[in-house]
């Protein structure tokens, strides 16, 4: 059974970090891209970031909105995904979600989602 | 970036009528992807690339559309059909429409 596992959120203050960890299971996890979803009332839903594999060179995309403050990780040997938060803003608050990405038949699609991690930012 | 806009944002329908959630996107794509959210829980695929039902999607589900528009149908309304639907695209910034409420009428 496919497992995605988030943990790492919380309440941090403005300007604060957060890591947002991801585990996996019942897959292989170094053979699908990732990536982080985020979920608010004010938003929606919004892609944040995607990793790609060992053979793409680990390649990463990003939502304009976190570029520069977000970096997307990956370690295959530990089957995880990570998302280093940096100089958080209000609007970073939201559920996250960890999601697997497979091809379809021509196209990807997130086809797994973890049931998500809250992170609150507020002084 | 290519915007997604579903409607109607919300809508109830009584059971056995027949529903369509419509998505347009701001620039033409090739295909689109949908998912059903419920309370509480996280978003599941429902719909891949236009019309193939994901696992365990009743067959009363379907989708269609082109370019810039798409639509999610189900063809007779079931009480555990009631959820927010989302369209999602895959061209770089991913996407996704900001949802239609389902309700039971």
């Amino acid at each position: 059974e496919v497992k995605l596992e988030e943990s790492g959120g919380g309440l941090v203050q403005p300007g604060g970090s957060m890591k947002l960890s991801c585990v996996a299971s019942g897959f292989t996890f170094s053979s699908y891209w990732m990536s982080w979803v985020r979920q608010s009332p004010e938003k929606g839903l919004e892609w944040v970031a995607e990793i790609r594999l060992k053979s793409d060179n680990y390649a990463t995309h990003y939502a304009e909105s976190v570029k520069g403050k977000f970096t997307i990780s990956r370690d295959d040997s530990k089957s995880r995904l990570y998302l280093q938060m940096n100089s958080l803003r209000a609007e970073d608050t939201g559920i996250y979600y960890c999601t697997r990405s497979t091809m379809i038949t021509t196209y990807y699609a997130m086809d797994y989602w973890g049931q998500g991690t809250s992170v609150t930012v507020s002084s | 970036e290519i915007v997604l806009t579903q409607s109607p944002a919300i809508t109830a329908a009584s059971l056995g009528q027949k529903v369509t959630i419509t998505c347009s996107a701001s620039s033409s794509v090739s295909y689109m992807h949908w998912y059903q959210q419920k309370s509480g829980t996280s978003p599941k695929p429902w719909i891949y690339e236009i019309s193939k039902l994901a696992s365990g999607v009743p067959a009363r589900f379907s989708g269609s559309g082109s370019g810039t528009s798409y639509s999610l149908t189900i063809s007779s309304m079931e009480a555990e059909d009631a959820a927010i639907y989302y369209c999602q695209q895959w061209n770089y910034p991913l996407t996704f429409g900001g949802g239609t409420k389902l309700e039971i009428k």
